[in-house]
Protein backbone atom coordinates (compact mmCIF):
# COMPACT_ATOMS: atom_id res chain seq x y z
CA UNK A 1 0.00 0.00 0.00
CA UNK A 2 0.82 3.63 -0.31
CA UNK A 3 -1.04 5.87 2.84
CA UNK A 4 -0.42 8.75 3.55
CA UNK A 5 -1.84 10.38 6.97
CA UNK A 6 -2.17 14.26 7.21
CA UNK A 7 -3.06 15.56 10.65
CA UNK A 8 -4.86 17.49 11.59
CA UNK A 9 -8.13 16.84 9.40
CA UNK A 10 -10.15 20.14 10.48
CA UNK A 11 -8.59 22.84 12.82
CA UNK A 12 -10.52 26.40 13.73
CA UNK A 13 -8.08 29.66 15.23
CA UNK A 14 -8.21 32.92 15.68
CA UNK A 15 -6.81 35.24 13.24
CA UNK A 16 -3.24 36.03 13.55
CA UNK A 17 -2.32 32.46 14.83
CA UNK A 18 0.23 30.36 13.07
CA UNK A 19 -0.82 26.92 12.16
CA UNK A 20 0.70 23.71 11.24
CA UNK A 21 -0.57 20.49 9.09
CA UNK A 22 1.54 17.79 9.13
CA UNK A 23 1.61 14.93 5.87
CA UNK A 24 3.01 11.65 6.75
CA UNK A 25 3.85 8.94 4.56
CA UNK A 26 3.12 5.71 6.84
CA UNK A 27 4.59 2.89 4.48
CA UNK A 28 6.95 4.58 2.85
CA UNK A 29 9.60 6.76 1.97
CA UNK A 30 8.63 9.65 0.12
CA UNK A 31 11.29 11.98 -1.39
CA UNK A 32 9.10 14.59 -2.13
CA UNK A 33 6.11 15.35 -1.28
CA UNK A 34 3.06 17.82 -2.73
CA UNK A 35 0.92 20.60 -0.92
CA UNK A 36 -2.89 21.47 -2.35
CA UNK A 37 -4.63 24.04 -2.13
CA UNK A 38 -8.56 23.16 -2.97
CA UNK A 39 -11.12 26.18 -2.40
CA UNK A 40 -15.07 24.59 -2.37
CA UNK A 41 -16.33 22.97 -5.33
CA UNK A 42 -13.23 23.80 -6.95
CA UNK A 43 -10.34 21.99 -8.48
CA UNK A 44 -6.86 21.71 -6.61
CA UNK A 45 -3.87 24.39 -6.93
CA UNK A 46 -0.88 23.25 -6.44
CA UNK A 47 1.09 25.97 -4.24
CA UNK A 48 4.53 23.76 -3.32
CA UNK A 49 6.56 20.78 -3.79
CA UNK A 50 8.95 19.74 -0.84
CA UNK A 51 12.17 17.73 -1.35
CA UNK A 52 13.42 16.21 1.95
CA UNK A 53 16.45 18.25 3.27
CA UNK A 54 16.19 20.86 0.39
CA UNK A 55 13.84 24.01 0.35
CA UNK A 56 10.55 23.70 -0.92
CA UNK A 57 10.02 25.10 -4.90
CA UNK A 58 6.83 27.44 -4.92
CA UNK A 59 4.25 28.29 -7.50
CA UNK A 60 3.48 31.62 -8.73
CA UNK A 61 1.66 33.79 -6.51
CA UNK A 62 2.20 31.25 -3.24
CA UNK A 63 3.72 33.45 -0.55
CA UNK A 64 6.94 31.73 0.74
CA UNK A 65 7.29 33.43 3.74
CA UNK A 66 3.61 32.66 5.11
CA UNK A 67 3.12 29.12 3.89
CA UNK A 68 6.39 27.61 5.51
CA UNK A 69 7.26 24.46 4.25
CA UNK A 70 9.63 21.80 5.87
CA UNK A 71 10.13 18.25 4.94
CA UNK A 72 13.22 16.95 7.52
CA UNK A 73 12.50 13.46 6.98
CA UNK A 74 11.53 10.86 4.39
CA UNK A 75 8.08 10.46 5.92
CA UNK A 76 7.18 13.72 7.78
CA UNK A 77 6.47 17.52 5.82
CA UNK A 78 5.17 20.22 7.27
CA UNK A 79 3.28 23.47 5.98
CA UNK A 80 2.51 26.19 8.75
CA UNK A 81 0.11 28.69 7.63
CA UNK A 82 1.89 32.12 9.21
CA UNK A 83 -0.17 34.78 10.89
CA UNK A 84 -3.32 33.15 9.07
CA UNK A 85 -6.76 35.22 8.37
CA UNK A 86 -9.65 34.32 7.48
CA UNK A 87 -8.92 34.17 3.84
CA UNK A 88 -6.54 31.36 4.46
CA UNK A 89 -9.51 29.47 5.28
CA UNK A 90 -9.51 26.85 2.82
CA UNK A 91 -8.98 22.60 2.30
CA UNK A 92 -5.27 22.09 2.48
CA UNK A 93 -3.79 18.51 0.86
CA UNK A 94 -0.75 16.78 1.05
CA UNK A 95 0.41 14.18 -1.52
CA UNK A 96 3.86 11.98 -1.89
CA UNK A 97 5.22 9.43 -3.72
CA UNK A 98 7.79 6.80 -3.55
CA UNK A 99 10.09 7.90 -6.08
CA UNK A 100 10.63 8.82 -9.90
CA UNK A 101 7.50 7.95 -11.88
CA UNK A 102 5.27 6.77 -9.08
CA UNK A 103 2.07 8.24 -9.05
CA UNK A 104 1.22 10.44 -6.29
CA UNK A 105 -0.51 9.23 -2.89
CA UNK A 106 -2.88 11.83 -1.19
CA UNK A 107 -3.54 12.66 2.43
CA UNK A 108 -7.14 12.52 3.60
CA UNK A 109 -6.94 16.56 3.27
CA UNK A 110 -7.18 19.53 6.59
CA UNK A 111 -9.86 21.91 6.56
CA UNK A 112 -8.82 25.03 8.04
CA UNK A 113 -11.39 27.65 9.28
CA UNK A 114 -9.45 31.14 10.05
CA UNK A 115 -12.52 33.03 12.35
CA UNK B 1 2.02 24.34 -20.26
CA UNK B 2 -0.22 21.39 -19.76
CA UNK B 3 -3.24 21.89 -19.01
CA UNK B 4 -6.86 19.44 -18.68
CA UNK B 5 -10.35 19.93 -19.31
CA UNK B 6 -13.31 18.04 -17.89
CA UNK B 7 -16.17 19.37 -20.20
CA UNK B 8 -19.00 18.04 -17.86
CA UNK B 9 -19.59 20.00 -14.52
CA UNK B 10 -22.35 17.66 -13.33
CA UNK B 11 -23.23 13.79 -14.23
CA UNK B 12 -26.34 12.40 -13.31
CA UNK B 13 -26.85 8.68 -13.95
CA UNK B 14 -28.97 6.16 -12.69
CA UNK B 15 -28.22 3.26 -10.78
CA UNK B 16 -26.73 0.47 -12.63
CA UNK B 17 -26.45 2.41 -16.02
CA UNK B 18 -23.45 2.51 -17.85
CA UNK B 19 -20.57 5.79 -17.00
CA UNK B 20 -18.23 7.95 -19.22
CA UNK B 21 -16.47 11.06 -18.21
CA UNK B 22 -14.84 13.03 -20.52
CA UNK B 23 -11.61 14.63 -19.79
CA UNK B 24 -9.45 16.15 -22.73
CA UNK B 25 -5.50 17.44 -22.00
CA UNK B 26 -3.20 19.48 -23.70
CA UNK B 27 0.61 19.23 -23.69
CA UNK B 28 3.26 18.51 -26.47
CA UNK B 29 4.70 15.66 -25.70
CA UNK B 30 3.63 12.51 -24.41
CA UNK B 31 1.39 12.76 -21.26
CA UNK B 32 1.15 11.25 -17.72
CA UNK B 33 -2.56 10.48 -16.88
CA UNK B 34 -4.33 9.87 -14.21
CA UNK B 35 -7.99 10.11 -12.90
CA UNK B 36 -8.65 10.32 -8.95
CA UNK B 37 -12.02 10.40 -6.99
CA UNK B 38 -12.64 12.14 -4.22
CA UNK B 39 -15.38 11.78 -1.39
CA UNK B 40 -16.77 15.12 0.40
CA UNK B 41 -14.40 16.35 2.83
CA UNK B 42 -11.19 13.88 1.87
CA UNK B 43 -8.31 13.52 0.28
CA UNK B 44 -8.26 12.08 -3.25
CA UNK B 45 -7.71 8.66 -4.59
CA UNK B 46 -5.87 7.09 -7.71
CA UNK B 47 -8.32 5.34 -9.65
CA UNK B 48 -5.98 4.71 -12.47
CA UNK B 49 -2.90 5.80 -14.52
CA UNK B 50 -1.69 5.57 -17.99
CA UNK B 51 1.87 5.79 -18.51
CA UNK B 52 2.69 4.29 -21.72
CA UNK B 53 1.90 0.87 -23.14
CA UNK B 54 -1.38 0.11 -23.90
CA UNK B 55 -4.35 2.38 -23.88
CA UNK B 56 -7.01 1.03 -22.22
CA UNK B 57 -5.91 1.21 -18.66
CA UNK B 58 -7.93 -0.82 -15.90
CA UNK B 59 -8.12 0.42 -12.54
CA UNK B 60 -9.72 0.08 -8.71
CA UNK B 61 -13.78 -0.51 -8.29
CA UNK B 62 -14.06 -1.31 -12.19
CA UNK B 63 -13.26 1.50 -13.82
CA UNK B 64 -11.33 1.72 -17.15
CA UNK B 65 -9.81 4.09 -19.43
CA UNK B 66 -9.04 4.91 -22.53
CA UNK B 67 -5.96 6.67 -24.34
CA UNK B 68 -6.70 8.37 -27.50
CA UNK B 69 -4.15 10.74 -28.56
CA UNK B 70 -5.29 11.58 -31.91
CA UNK B 71 -8.40 13.35 -29.81
CA UNK B 72 -6.10 13.80 -26.81
CA UNK B 73 -8.72 12.91 -24.60
CA UNK B 74 -8.23 9.94 -21.69
CA UNK B 75 -12.73 9.21 -20.63
CA UNK B 76 -13.11 7.43 -17.71
CA UNK B 77 -15.66 4.40 -17.94
CA UNK B 78 -17.68 2.01 -15.82
CA UNK B 79 -20.02 -0.47 -17.31
CA UNK B 80 -22.45 -0.19 -14.13
CA UNK B 81 -22.84 2.56 -11.61
CA UNK B 82 -23.38 1.70 -7.71
CA UNK B 83 -24.89 4.15 -5.39
CA UNK B 84 -21.39 4.10 -3.66
CA UNK B 85 -19.39 6.33 -6.69
CA UNK B 86 -21.14 9.26 -5.94
CA UNK B 87 -18.32 11.28 -5.78
CA UNK B 88 -16.03 14.49 -7.01
CA UNK B 89 -13.99 12.82 -10.03
CA UNK B 90 -10.97 14.41 -11.03
CA UNK B 91 -8.76 14.15 -14.04
CA UNK B 92 -5.23 15.11 -13.99
CA UNK B 93 -1.87 15.42 -16.18
CA UNK B 94 1.93 15.37 -15.87
CA UNK B 95 5.06 15.97 -17.81
CA UNK B 96 6.20 12.86 -15.99
CA UNK B 97 5.13 10.23 -13.49
CA UNK B 98 5.79 11.50 -10.18
CA UNK B 99 5.96 15.22 -11.42
CA UNK B 100 3.52 18.08 -10.42
CA UNK B 101 -0.36 17.20 -11.55
CA UNK B 102 -1.99 19.84 -13.38
CA UNK B 103 -5.70 19.10 -12.25
CA UNK B 104 -8.80 19.65 -14.29
CA UNK B 105 -11.68 21.28 -12.69
CA UNK B 106 -13.49 18.04 -12.11
CA UNK B 107 -17.05 16.29 -12.77
CA UNK B 108 -19.43 15.51 -9.58
CA UNK B 109 -21.17 12.51 -10.06
CA UNK B 110 -24.52 11.83 -8.69
CA UNK B 111 -26.34 8.60 -9.19
CA UNK B 112 -30.06 8.14 -8.63
CA UNK B 113 -31.48 4.97 -6.90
Amino acid sequence: GAVVSQHPSWVICKSGTSVKIECRSLDFQATTMFWYRQFPKQSLMLMATSNEGSKATYEQGVEKDKFLINHASLTLSTLTVTSAHPEDSSFYICSARKGVNQPQHFGDGTRLSIL
Amino acid sequence: AQSVTQPDIHITVSEGASLELRCNYSYGATPYLFWYVQSPGQGLQLLLKYFSGDTLVQGIKGFEAEFKRSQSSFNLRKPSVHWSDAAEYFCAVSTGGGNKLTFGTGTQLKVEL
